[in-house]
């Protein structure tokens, strides 16, 4: 297992269009997170899953924008009717989620979306 | 709200010399904090922990402080070398998240 992978690592697209991304994380993690990045700041929290529930979402996660991670495994983001405000990196990351001690997360190297 | 506070947008140190890179907190759920390192083009790399119940973390070159009154924490790097120049983040977690600060980049000279 060569870590979190994500793709694709850039897209470019035009607003109004959709867009997904695909992370697929270390096989033995039971959680898996999205955040966002953009400029300047640190990776900001949007939504994550245990197995396959979404249990927590944050409300910068609009209604143009839906998580799947329909077998436990792998997971897509998808973000419908871009705005160009959407651009940003995305960053996947996946940790074991022990009960106590930190959660340690592993990151993906992110998708870049820019919507032009 | 920010909850992860980190004052220093960047910090230049000379190879050998120690770096410190410092991070504030506002809620006092956290329970754990981590500290992630992040190259150009990579996703952040974990690099050390702390549990809220202790004081001093230490791991090789890398220490971090935690002083719980002052809702305060720092990474000491020492001695610095060019390869840890890099964006370095603090992160604050409680159950299931982590919140972060918005980095301190460190450029290390030789």
């Amino acid at each position: 297992d060569t870590g979190v992978s994500q793709d694709p690592r850039h897209k470019i697209t035009k607003r109004g269009q959709n867009v997904t991304f695909r992370c697929d994380p270390i096989s033995e993690h039971n959680r898996l997170y999205w955040y966002r990045q953009t400029l300047g700041q640190g990776p900001e929290f949007l939504t994550y899953f245990q197995n396959e529930a979404q249990l927590e979402k944050s409300r910068l996660l609009s209604d143009r924008f839906s998580a799947e991670r329909p077998k436990g495994s792998f997971s897509t983001l998808e973000i419908q009717r871009t705005e160009q405000g959407d651009s940003a990196m995305y960053l996947c990351a996946s940790s074991l989620g022990t009960r106590s001690g930190a959660n340690v997360l592993t990151f993906g190297a992110g998708s870049r979306l820019t919507v032009l | 709200d920010q909850q992860v506070k980190q004052n220093s947008p960047s910090l230049s140190v000379q190879e050998g010399r120690i770096s410190i890179l410092n991070c504030d907190y506002t809620n006092s759920m956290f329970d754990y904090f981590l500290w992630y390192k992040k190259y150009p083009a990579e996703g952040p790399t974990f690099l050390i922990s702390i549990s809220s119940i202790k004081d001093k973390n230490e791991d090789g070159r890398f220490t971090v402080f935690l002083n719980k009154s002052a809702k305060h924490l720092s990474l000491h790097i020492v001695p610095s070398q060019p390869g840890d120049s890099a964006v370095y983040f603090c992160a604050a977690g409680y159950g299931n998240k982590l919140v972060f600060g918005a980095g301190t980049i460190l450029r290390v000279k030789s």
